[in-house]
């Protein structure tokens, strides 16, 4: 089956980094998308990887290894608004958008 | 300006009553999604429409029937609504057809408790 593994939930200080790490299993790869979803929000589009490497943009950069079905999604200088829920989610062979769980990220002053 | 917007918010309901959730888009996209979001936080794709045409099918019960007038517009339909069809249901849109990795953008989602 498909499977998209993410840690349920992580702490980090506000100013700090912190990596979310995703991996996933799918018949297929189309690319790997963050997505960001405050409680009660909708999610909102962060990145989008299909080759190897990492991209940056801005305080956010997602790297992918297709080889190790891996990526992670780096916060730098953590701020108290990117307390929220981080969604990995892989676009399979036939285009479906298969979802992780999400990770929650809790800021602490 | 919002991009993509459904109505209601939220929707409080008995068992086995029939209700419509309502998604528009103004962003001139081309497919439109519907999925739902369990207390689990699982997105799950369960619809998918590219200009008026569904393409995707997702063993949803067919007491779930979208309904899209136009290509801006997909509604989702909910008969008979059981216990279990508590969620928050969220629409979304993508510029290409569901053939081509592209970015999905979602509305605010609609929280459904069934009674």
């Amino acid at each position: 089956g498909q499977n998209i593994d993410q840690p349920t939930e992580m702490t980090a200080t506000e100013g700090a980094i912190v990596q979310i790490n995703c991996t996933y299993q799918t018949s297929g790869f189309n690319g790997l998308f963050w997505y960001q979803q405050h409680a009660g929000e909708a999610p909102t589009f962060l990145s989008y990887n299909v080759l190897d490497g990492l991209e940056e943009k801005g305080r956010f950069s997602s790297f992918l290894s297709r080889s190790k079905g891996y990526s992670y999604l780096l916060l730098k200088e953590l701020q108290m608004k990117d307390s929220a829920s981080y969604l990995c989610a892989v676009m399979d062979s036939n285009y479906q958008l298969i979802w992780g769980a999400g990770t929650k990220l809790i800021i602490k002053p | 300006d919002t991009a993509v917007s459904q109505t209601p918010k939220y929707l409080v309901t008995q068992m086995g009553n029939d209700k419509s959730i309502k998604c528009e888009q103004n962003l001139g996209h081309d497919t439109m999604y519907w999925y739902k979001q369990d207390s689990k936080k699982f997105l799950k794709i369960m619809f998918s429409y590219n200009n008026k045409e569904l393409i995707i099918n997702e063993t949803v019960p067919n007491r779930f029937s979208p309904k899209s007038p136009d290509k801006a517009h997909l509604n989702l339909h909910i008969n008979s609504l059981e216990l279990g069809d508590s969620a928050v249901y969220f629409c979304a849109s993508s510029h290409e057809a569901a053939t081509i990795p592209d970015t999905q953008y979602f509305g605010p989602g609609t929280r459904l408790t069934v009674l």
